[in-house]
Parts: C-alpha cells; structure tokens; sequence
C-alpha cells in the first residue's frame, strides 16, 4: 500500500474487554513502532520492532499490553481486560531503517466505557 | 529515560508574525526529527538533523540543532493559516532506534 494503514479506525470497548490493533506498515519497512496519544498530549513510546524481533518494550505501561510482529511484517498490539485510563489514540509508525524518517497511520482511536 | 521537553507548550500568533518552538535534551542525541500533527491528524515528518549545529530551510521553515546536539529549534517565517498545528521533536540516542517525541507546541493562527 502507499502509506501506513491501521484498523480498526476507531474502537469502543467495555471495560474489562481484550481488544487488539493492526497496524499495516509501508512493505519493505523493517522499523516499526507503537506509540500511545493522549488527548492534547504528544506520543508516547510503547514498543518497536525490527523485524520480527521486539527491541525495546520499555513503554508498554502494563503486562495488559503485549504486541508482536511475527513474520516481520504486520504487526498487532493487544490490550487484555482493557480499563478507561487505556483510552486514547494508538499510532503505528513504521520507517525503512532505524534513525530514518517514520510514516504514521492514521491511527486507532480506543474508547474504554 | 530519555526525556525531550519543548517550549513553549502553545504559542498564538498573528498571521504574518513569525514563530519559534524549541527543543531540549538532558542528554546528548544522534539524530532530532521534527513533525508536524494537525488538528484531528496524525504526525507527518517534517525534517532530520544529524550533525552538529547543522541547519535546514524549507520554504519558510528553518531547522538547526544546536553544537551539543542536545538542543534543537523550528522557526517559522511569516506564518501562514496553514501552518496551524502542533509541532514536535522526537529524538534519539546513540545506539537505539527508540524514537522520543517532546511535548510539542501547538501554533494556532489569528487571521
């Protein structure tokens, strides 16, 4: 595809539900990245991959978040009996190597009621 | 960890006016990129720099990333309605792809 997709766009779920995000990075990508966006506030870090290997989880904010890339490619992130503080934007980002510039997707918004 | 602070947190402008966002590490980075998030939208790159007190123009949009590559800076010349947005750095070390991104300055525009 031409950019970075995502899906779903948008999510509301009940509390207590898993819930799990894709994130379609541009092909040939090796870099691919998570951030969590709350409202008005800038991206935080969650997790990167290289590959298939995950590098860096250091962000994850809690063993409810857990995400994997297993053939190098697509990746999902999964968030397990979600709570309300779980709500905000999800961003994909992936890059053709490390320290090179990262395309963003749209993103998936997560609502917690 | 890693923590990139910027300043100001917003900024309002006249149209015309000129705008200036400014980005600082504690610790020294290989590389700073700057993005730009519009209202409802996600982070589009904007530039990279990598090299010390190195500097970038694009169109109206200046970039320069400080001598001890710990500081960087995004001016903006007679800004423009479009340029409304939040603008952010994002950084990294030396040795690892994790990506920082500061706390942005959101620039809104008076017409």
């Amino acid at each position: 595809g031409a950019g970075v997709s995502q899906s779903p766009r948008y999510k509301v779920a009940k509390r207590g539900q898993d819930v799990a995000l894709r994130c379609d990075p541009i092909s040939g990508h090796v870099s691919l990245f998570w951030y969590q966006q709350a409202l008005g506030q800038g991206p935080e870090f969650l997790t990167y991959f290289q590959n298939e290997a995950q590098l860096d989880k250091s962000g994850l904010p809690s063993d409810r978040f857990f995400a994997e890339r297993p053939e190098g490619s697509v990746s999902t992130l999964k968030i397990q009996r979600t709570q309300q503080e779980d709500s905000a934007v999800y961003l994909c980002a992936s890059s053709y190597t490390g320290f090179a510039e990262a395309f963003f997707g749209q993103g998936t918004r997560l609502t917690v009621v | 960890g890693q923590q990139v602070m910027q300043i100001p947190q917003y900024q309002h402008v006249q149209e015309g006016e000129d705008f200036t966002t400014y980005c600082n590490s504690s610790t020294t980075l290989s590389n700073i990129q700057w993005y730009k998030q519009r209202p409802g939208g996600h982070p589009v790159f904007l530039i990279q720099l990598v090299k010390s007190g190195e500097v970038k123009k694009q169109k109206r949009l200046t970039f320069q990333f400080g001598e001890a590559k710990k500081n960087s800076s995004l001016h903006i010349t007679a800004t423009q309605t479009t340029d409304v947005g939040t603008y952010f750095c994002a950084a990294t070390n030396f040795g690892n792809e994790k990506l920082t991104f500061g706390t942005g300055t959101r620039l809104t525009i008076i017409p």
